[in-house]
């Protein structure tokens, strides 16, 4: 199936400090990218749909300056926690959906964020 | 609001002990319901996708069904090595997840 990279798999950070996480999809092309965020033994709740070329389209509840998605590229989407706090603390996953196929999902390794 | 719902939330089986998970949806136009594989600390792993009632999918020892209303995934013969949380989810862009089924098999 198609692969999708996130970076870095693990990051700690001080308060009030921001975070990149990438998200690659490594060998096809994703107009379409999510992000989602899964705490311990809980389902993952998406919180936002970035689309190359335009501004990422949020779910009811998720900061979008706190939140920051580009998506500069077809292969690339970035997603930025920014003044990062304890209780931004979670597992982020983005994915990818490989148009070419049968619009099926296709998921980053995740990122696993401790805010100190 | 489209609505997952999985049951168990966890199961325990033993080596050999074949079971079924059940995940029953509410969503007005189906456009298909995916099945999931996630270990601790990794993101899901596409199993399977499933369009229409009757349909039916298999990889290694699990097989996928599909009604109207639910759909099941069919563990048989388990091994330790199935052990993982097992997630179905609607399309299209909102995707929206069950909570999961944890399944432990133990030797």
């Amino acid at each position: 199936g198609a692969v999708v990279s996130q970076h870095p798999s693990r990051v700690i950070c001080k308060s009030g400090t921001s975070v990149k996480i990438e998200c690659r999809s490594l060998d096809f092309q994703a107009t379409t990218m999510f992000w989602y965020r899964q705490f311990p033994k809980q389902s993952l709740m998406l919180m936002a749909t970035s689309n190359e070329g335009s501004k990422a389209t949020y779910e009811q509840g998720v900061e979008k300056d706190k939140f920051l998605i580009n998506h500069a590229s077809l292969t690339l989407s970035t997603l930025t926690v920014t003044s990062a706090h304890p209780e931004d603390s979670s597992f982020y996953i983005c994915s990818a959906v490989e148009q070419s196929n049968t619009g099926e999902l296709f998921f980053g390794e995740g990122s696993r964020l401790t805010v100190l | 609001e489209d609505q997952v719902t999985q049951s168990p939330e966890a199961l325990r089986l033993q080596e050999g002990e074949s079971s079924s998970l059940n995940c029953s949806y509410t969503v007005s136009g189906l456009r298909g319901l995916f099945w999931y594989r996630q270990d601790p600390g990794k993101g899901p792993e596409f199993l399977f996708t499933l369009y229409s009632a009757g349909e039916e999918k298999e990889k290694e020892r699990l097989k996928a069904t599909l009604t109207k209303k639910e759909s099941f995934l069919h563990i048989t013969a388990p091994k330790p090595e199935d052990s993982a949380t097992y997630l179905c989810a609607v399309p299209p862009n909102r995707l929206a997840f069950g909570k999961g089924n944890q399944v432990v098999v133990i030797p």
